[in-house]
């Protein structure tokens, strides 16, 4: 079956610090792929999201690319602030599928 | 604003007393699902429904009922329930037609002593 597998956590950086969230997938077709946010008390917030291959997603400074040839969609930042803290989920939904399917998610805490 | 509500936002009962988990949409969404966040796990998928009157099983359905009687609203339903049901409750929608993006709401916390 489907399956999301991201970089264990928690992860704490500096502010300013690059910022790498790895994540696989495992997908029998040609999945979406997301990154959620979850702030402190809150639900999920799309953070970006890629539909198909080599497709770049971006939001508030947050890259990721859909590498199928590695089945990965890293999260990335080249300059993270203390508002970042927040858990990160990597989810894909197959085409067809009615489900997002999700990583275990990774707590990222940044230091003034 | 266009938004997905739950009610209550944190709940402590006891096992066995049945429980109503609310959750509304203002979108006019046709897809509505419910998912359970629980740690080192994601979130999982219980129940789902396509649409007025269609719903279906995720992959946790187990101890869990849900209806659609109406397009904005999609309660879930815990007949009896018990310690492991304790966890971090989620709904979410989407429009049928909007690719696979889905909206969350705010998220209900249980408890089950």
């Amino acid at each position: 079956g489907n399956s999301v597998t991201q970089m264990e956590g928690p992860v704490t950086l500096s502010e300013e610090a690059f910022l790498t969230i790895n994540c696989t997938y495992t997908a029998t077709g040609y999945p979406s792929l997301f990154w959620y946010v979850q702030y402190p008390g809150e639900g999920l917030q799309l953070l970006l999201k890629a539909t198909k291959a080599d497709d770049k997603g971006s939001n508030k400074g947050f890259e990721a690319t859909y590498r199928k040839e590695t089945t990965s969609f890293h999260l990335e930042k080249g300059s993270v602030q203390v508002s970042d803290s927040a858990v990160y989920f990597c989810a894909l939904s197959e085409r067809g599928a009615q489900k997002l399917v999700f990583g275990q998610g990774t707590r990222l805490t940044i230091n003034p | 604003e266009a938004q997905v509500t739950q009610n209550p936002r944190y709940l402590i009962t006891v096992t066995g007393k049945k429980l109503t988990v609310t959750c509304s949409q203002n979108m006019n969404h046709e897809y509505m699902s419910w998912y359970r966040q629980d740690p080192g796990l994601g979130l999982r998928q219980i129940y789902y429904s396509m649409n007025v009157e269609v719903t279906d099983k995720g992959d946790v359905p187990e101890g869990y009922k849900v209806s659609r009687k109406e397009k904005r609203n999609f309660p879930l339903i815990l007949e009896s329930p018990s310690p492991n049901q304790t966890s971090l409750y989620f709904c979410a929608s989407r429009d049928s037609t909007d690719g696979y993006e889905q909206y969350f709401g705010p998220g209900t916390r249980l408890t089950v002593t």
